[in-house]
């Protein structure tokens, strides 16, 4: 069954620093899409990603964050100085189109920010 | 009033019970539902999801919407120990890209 690769599935790095967050998406799909889940709490969305360009953004992603599909394969997120509440599960999720047959998620990275 | 609300649980139930799953919601503009699991530390997976109102049956998962009382269900019947996991409700515009989540509820089925 095809499914979201993300690397790498635990990083910490210090307050302040810069972290790329990496996904392989489904090969076929189109739409792609980060989300995060800070421990106990809700899957948030963070950003939505076709045609080479963020088609939405929630208020979380602000300027400290930005994404990227550098070749035909991969999808990034970047969080350029990053802050003790950046800490959290940032899923990766792609779909065929907009909200009718679900996402497929990966399997997370775990971001732990000291 | 909170967009999405789910009761987070714990649900413990025995094996081979039949389970209900519930959220509410306060957009009527919701046209599409899901219901995810996740297991600790993983990523959701998709279990089901339906357009609008009805209801829709996969295997021993049963998902129902009532979109007059914005309401959402799941069942799962014969519940097995392999089911306890987080099963977390979402919900879109449609049109729209994200997701809405519920704050998940947690399963255990004991043997």
């Amino acid at each position: 069954e095809p499914e979201v690769t993300q690397t790498p599935s635990h990083q910490v790095t210090q307050m302040g620093q810069e972290v790329i967050l990496r996904c392989v998406p489904i090969s076929n799909h189109l739409y792609f899409y980060w989300y995060r889940q800070i421990l106990g709490q809700k899957v948030e969305f963070l950003v939505s990603f076709y045609n080479n360009e963020i088609s939405e953004k929630s208020e979380i992603f602000d300027d400290q964050f930005s994404v990227e599909r550098p070749d035909g394969s991969n999808f990034t997120l970047k969080i350029r100085s990053t802050k003790l509440e950046d800490s959290a599960m940032y899923f990766c999720a792609s779909s065929e189109a907009v909200g009718s047959y679900g996402y497929t998620f990966g399997s997370g990275t775990r971001l732990t920010v000291v | 009033q909170k967009e999405v609300e789910q009761d987070p649980g714990p649900l413990s139930v025995p094996e081979g019970a039949i389970v209900s799953l519930n959220c509410t919601y306060s957009n009527s503009a919701f046209q599409y539902f899901m219901w995810y699991r996740q297991y600790s530390r993983k990523g959701p997976e998709l279990l089901m999801y339906t357009y609008s109102s009805g209801n829709k049956e996969d295997g021993r998962f049963t998902a129902q919407v009532d979109k007059s009382s914005k309401y959402i269900s799941l069942f799962i019947r014969d519940s097995q120990p392999s089911d306890s996991a987080t099963y977390l409700c979402a919900m879109s515009p449609g049109g729209y890209n994200k997701l809405i989540f519920g704050a998940g509820t947690r399963l255990a089925v004991h043997p």
